[in-house]
C-alpha cells in the first residue's frame, strides 16, 4: 500500500541544522508532489513548502524561505527537508505528505510524523 | 496570501446532534481546492472531504461538504463518539500557496 515513512525523533541545540527524510512506497515518486507541513506543541498545521517529485521544483512558505531546503532523491523515491538556524520555535511534529493534484488538489496520504525539539 | 478563518473554536455536542463548521477564506478559492481533514490527539490528520464537497474514500455519509467562493462549511449529521477530534479546512491556490485553518474542536459531551 502507498507509505510515507519518516526518520526519527531529532534534538537539535538553537542555531543548528535538521534534515528530515521520507521514503515513499507503494506508488511512482516522480508522479506526485510532495508537501511538508509542521505542528507545533498544542497548535494546528502549518504549510512549509512542497516539492515536485517529478522535476524537483519547488515552492517555500513566505516566512520560512532562506532557512529551508527540500530536496528528492528518485533513485530512492526518498524526499528530504532541511532546515537551518533553528529556533525555539520551530519545536514541532514534521509531517511529509503526498499531493493529489490534477483536477482537485489535496493531500491523499500522511507520513508519521517526525518530532524535532530544539533545546539548549 | 489566503488566510481561512474557522468557527467556533470549539464545539461541545452530544452523539446524534448536528455539527456544524465554518471555514470562511479571506479571499475567492476554488471549490476544487478546498478540503477538510480531522485529526485526533496523537494521530496523523486524516482525509475527509476535496473538492468542498466529495467525501474521501472510506468515510460515512454522516459527513457532508458543502461552500462557494470564501464560505465553506463541513456537516456532520449525526455525531458518532468517534467523531471527537480537531477539524482542519485547507485550501490551495495558484500562488501556488497552500495554507490551513486554524482549527475546530469537536467534543463530544
Amino acid at each position: 500500500q502507498v507509505q510515507l515513512v519518516q526518520s526519527g525523533v531529532e534534538v537539535k541545540k538553537p542555531g543548528a541544522s535538521v534534515k528530515v527524510s521520507c521514503e515513499a512506497s507503494g506508488y511512482t515518486f516522480t508522479s506526485y508532489t510532495i508537501i511538508w507541513v509542521r505542528q507545533a506543541p498544542g497548535q494546528g498545521l502549518e504549510w512549509m513548502g512542497w516539492i515536485s517529485g517529478y522535476n524537483g521544483n519547488t515552492n517555500y512558505a513566505r516566512n520560512l524561505q532562506g532557512r529551508v531546503t527540500m530536496a528528492t532523491d528518485t533513485s530512492t523515491s526518498t524526499a528530504f527537508m532541511e532546515l537551518r538556524g533553528l529556533r525555539y520555535d520551530d519545536t514541532a511534529v514534521y509531517y511529509c505528505a503526498r499531493v493529489r493534484g490534477g483536477y482537485y488538489y489535496y493531500i491523499d496520504v500522511w507520513g508519521n510524523g517526525t518530532t524535532v525539539t530544539v533545546s539548549s | 496570501e489566503v488566510v481561512l478563518t474557522q468557527s467556533p473554536g470549539t464545539l461541545s455536542l452530544s452523539p446524534g446532534e448536528r455539527a456544524t463548521l465554518s471555514c470562511r477564506a479571506s479571499q475567492f478559492v476554488n471549490n476544487n481546492y478546498l478540503a477538510w481533514y480531522q485529526q485526533k490527539p496523537g494521530q496523523t490528520p486524516r482525509l475527509l472531504i476535496y473538492g468542498t464537497s466529495n467525501r474521501a474514500t472510506g468515510i460515512p455519509d454522516r459527513f457532508s461538504g458543502s461552500g462557494s467562493g470564501t464560505d465553506f462549511t463541513l456537516t456532520i449529521s449525526r455525531l458518532e463518539p468517534e467523531d471527537f477530534g480537531v477539524y482542519y479546512c485547507q485550501q490551495y491556490n495558484s500562488s501556488p500557496v497552500w495554507t490551513f485553518g486554524q482549527g475546530t474542536k469537536v467534543e463530544i459531551k
